[in-house]
């Protein structure tokens, strides 16, 4: 059974540059969620894909831009990149309202 | 007032004691509860879930909640040196409109000397 996965690995990007990410959920899961979580904070909420629509967004502008395709594997999308988009970026996957599980991230660094 | 809040620590316990993780949470109507462990550098990984008040116990992890006064903890028995790690605690606010609230805290740090 395969789990949550990411990719890429590690990305470094300069500031100005868009970067995409991507998640495949685990097997069955229909819900995709994304996280950003800078060194020493938790997990902070960016937003939620389900039936292939934005359900709820995290306190982050409009330069996080993400999509739900119809296999449930879904991108997230930063444009404009700052200093601070420097972090790891997770994805979780879910069933509706249940146990989410996180894939092993992407490093972002911006220099 | 945080929504998930917790000791950010470092919490250290010889190998062989009981460590005790504890969590407080804002939202009275939150349904589930998780707890996660990460390593440095790693992703956070499932290791509790609870849902109704009381005690759940899995090998040497038990999950204690209690929703009047918004807490659940997370004990560790026979702490061992790879218990070392970060341990979130989640809070699960249910699914409505097709949405799942999820909040974390910042994660308490455990250290268990050998």
């Amino acid at each position: 059974d395969a789990g949550v996965t990411q990719s890429p690995t590690h990305l470094i990007k300069t500031r100005g540059q868009q970067v995409t990410l991507r998640c495949s959920p685990k097997s069955g899961h229909d819900t995709v969620s994304w996280y950003q979580q800078a060194l020493g904070q938790g997990p902070q909420f960016i937003f939620q894909y389900y039936e292939e629509e934005e359900r709820q967004r995290g306190n982050f502008p409009d330069r996080f831009s993400g999509h739900q395709f119809p296999n449930y594997s879904s991108e997230l999308n930063v444009n404009a990149l700052l200093l601070g988009d420097s972090a790891l970026y997770l994805c979780a996957s879910s069933l509706p309202g249940l146990e989410q599980f996180f894939g092993p991230g992407t490093r972002l660094t911006v220099l | 007032q945080k929504e998930v809040e917790q000791n950010s620590g470092p919490l250290s316990v010889p190998e062989g004691a009981i460590a005790s993780l504890n969590c407080t949470y804002s939202d009275r109507v939150s349904q589930s509860f998780f707890w996660y462990r990460q390593y440095s550098g790693k992703s956070p990984e499932l290791i509790m879930s609870i849902y109704s008040n009381g005690d759940k116990e899995d090998g040497r992890f038990t999950a204690q909640l209690n929703k009047a006064s918004q807490y659940v903890s997370l004990l560790i028995r026979d702490s061992q040196p790879s218990d070392s790690a970060t341990y979130l605690c989640a809070v699960n606010g249910g699914w409505s409109g097709g949405y799942q609230k999820v909040t974390f805290g910042t994660g308490t740090k455990l250290q268990v000397i050998p």
